[in-house]
């Protein structure tokens, strides 16, 4: 079964930090970019952030750059978010999401969306 | 920044009617970009069409999507009980930026 599962959510105090892990199975890992989505009941669904099948390349919603830090480690076939300098307004439900894509004879056709996502976890953050 | 405004907030029908939820975007979006994501409460988004019009694997086939441009419609031909849900759409776009409309509350009449 493709599974995504995220761990490492919790509470903690404003300016700490935090660091997610997202365990896959069911898949070749390392064949697929790999996002970090959050959602919050006021301001919905929120692009984190992405990474590239071997890591060389990340990309950050304007939001985080500097305080977050995406990774991956293909060998354990598991996607990290190190979340520093935390502010109230990182409280979220954190998903990490699989770039979904097509083999074609050209290489792999990216949807630029979403395919397979994680249960998420959870991240307070309060003074 | 490309947004995504979704209407209506809440669309109430009741099933087998079908439904229409609309996603129109600030600037020009491309077709291949534009995806659709279905989610129940306390589940994650599941996707349901990327590329506009292309359905994922194992959405059936009373979902579809359509549009271009800085329109963008997703239809359900006949409502299913399971179809009642919040809807999103999302785009792709430069920077790389990937941004999600507020969603689209589907609703039992």
């Amino acid at each position: 079964e493709v599974q995504l599962v995220e761990s490492g959510g919790g509470l903690v105090q404003t300016g700490g930090s935090l660091r997610l892990s997202c365990a896959a199975s069911g898949f070749t890992f390392s064949n697929y970019w790999i996002h970090w989505v959050r959602q919050t009941p006021g301001k919905g669904l929120v692009w984190v952030s992405r990474i590239n099948t071997d890591g060389s390349s990340t990309d950050y919603v304007d939001s985080v750059k500097g305080r977050f830090t995406i990774s991956r480690d293909n060998a354990k076939n598991t996607l990290y978010l190190q979340m520093n300098s935390l502010r109230a307004e990182d409280t979220a439900v954190y998903y990490c999401a699989r770039d979904g894509y097509n083999n074609t004879r050209y290489g792999p056709d990216y949807y630029y969306a979403m395919d397979v996502w994680g249960l998420g976890t959870t991240v307070t953050v309060s003074s | 920044e490309i947004v995504l405004t979704q209407s209506p907030g809440t669309l109430s029908l009741s099933p087998g009617e079908r439904a229409t939820l609309s996603c129109r975007a600030s600037q020009s979006v491309s077709s291949s970009y534009l995806a659709w994501y279905q989610q129940k409460p306390g589940q994650a988004p599941r996707l349901l069409i990327y590329g506009a019009s292309s359905r994922a694997t194992g959405i059936p086939d009373r979902f579809s999507g359509s549009g271009s441009g800085t329109d963008f419609t997703l239809t359900i031909s006949r409502l299913e009980p399971e179809d009642f849900a919040v809807y999103y759409c999302q785009q792709y776009g430069n920077s790389p930026q990937y941004t999600f409309g507020q969603g689209t509350k589907l609703a039992i009449k």
